[in-house]
């Protein structure tokens, strides 16, 4: 099993839609998570970090199921905008200061007008 | 403005011809870190610097090398390119440690004839 996966998509869906992306991993030790937005040829950029009790900045929410190893992004009222590749990064700690971080492979995203 | 840049963006090489891509950082960062991105396979780790003389490998570290002799700067040295490092760059830095946000570079695309 891959340590972190994701539905790779294209999600194509229309301006105003709710989409939700789900990201898996496989270390039970992981303990931050993040979502990272990456636009095509582009730099990824921080959407989102991702908290045990949930999170909601504006249209998205991102939330963590630990028993489930998974995290999801929610977003709602979809703009043309938020068109580009979705990565999701899990981190796992081994002690003195190393850390284990592990990009998905990203799920594209594509709004319709 | 907080910013980290790679130098060139774009190269085309040879097989065989050293060189070195150049990441330089103004936020007085601890952690910097070298990837590769490829399609289909992601973002992957090449190496990471935890801080001044202090680096470590991460997912794909061979045929590649770092220094980090200063805090602001890391470059990334391929000492006898192949094609099969023809790639996408990203050189990326962080305040301290995993759990904050990490600032990507704007990539340098390599390509190795």
């Amino acid at each position: 099993r891959k340590e972190v996966e994701q539905d790779p998509g294209p999600f194509n869906v229309p301006e105003g839609a709710t989409v939700a992306f789900n990201c898996t991993y496989s270390n039970s030790a992981s303990q931050s998570f993040f979502w990272y937005r990456q636009d095509c040829r582009k730099e990824p950029k921080l959407l989102m970090s991702v908290y045990s009790s949930g999170n909601e900045d504006g249209r998205f929410t991102a939330q963590l199921n630990r028993a489930s190893q998974y995290i999801s992004l929610l977003i709602r009222d979809s703009k043309l905008s938020d068109s580009a590749t979705y990565l999701c990064v899990v981190i796992a700690y081994s002690g003195a200061g190393s850390y284990q971080l592990t990009f998905g492979k990203g799920t594209k995203l594509s709004v319709i007008p | 403005e907080a910013q980290v840049t790679q130098n060139p963006r774009y190269l085309i090489t040879v097989t065989g011809k050293k060189l070195t891509v150049t990441c330089s950082q103004n936020m007085n960062h601890e952690y910097m870190s070298w990837y590769r991105q490829d399609p289909g396979l992601g973002l992957r780790q090449i190496y990471y610097s935890m801080n001044v003389e202090v680096t470590d490998k991460g997912d794909v570290p061979e045929g590649y090398k770092v220094s980090r002799k200063e805090k602001r700067n890391f470059p990334l040295i391929l000492e006898s390119p192949s094609p099969n490092q023809t790639s996408l760059y990203f050189c990326a830095s962080q305040e301290y440690r995993g759990t904050d946000t990490q600032y990507f570079g704007p990539g340098t695309r390599l390509t190795v004839l």
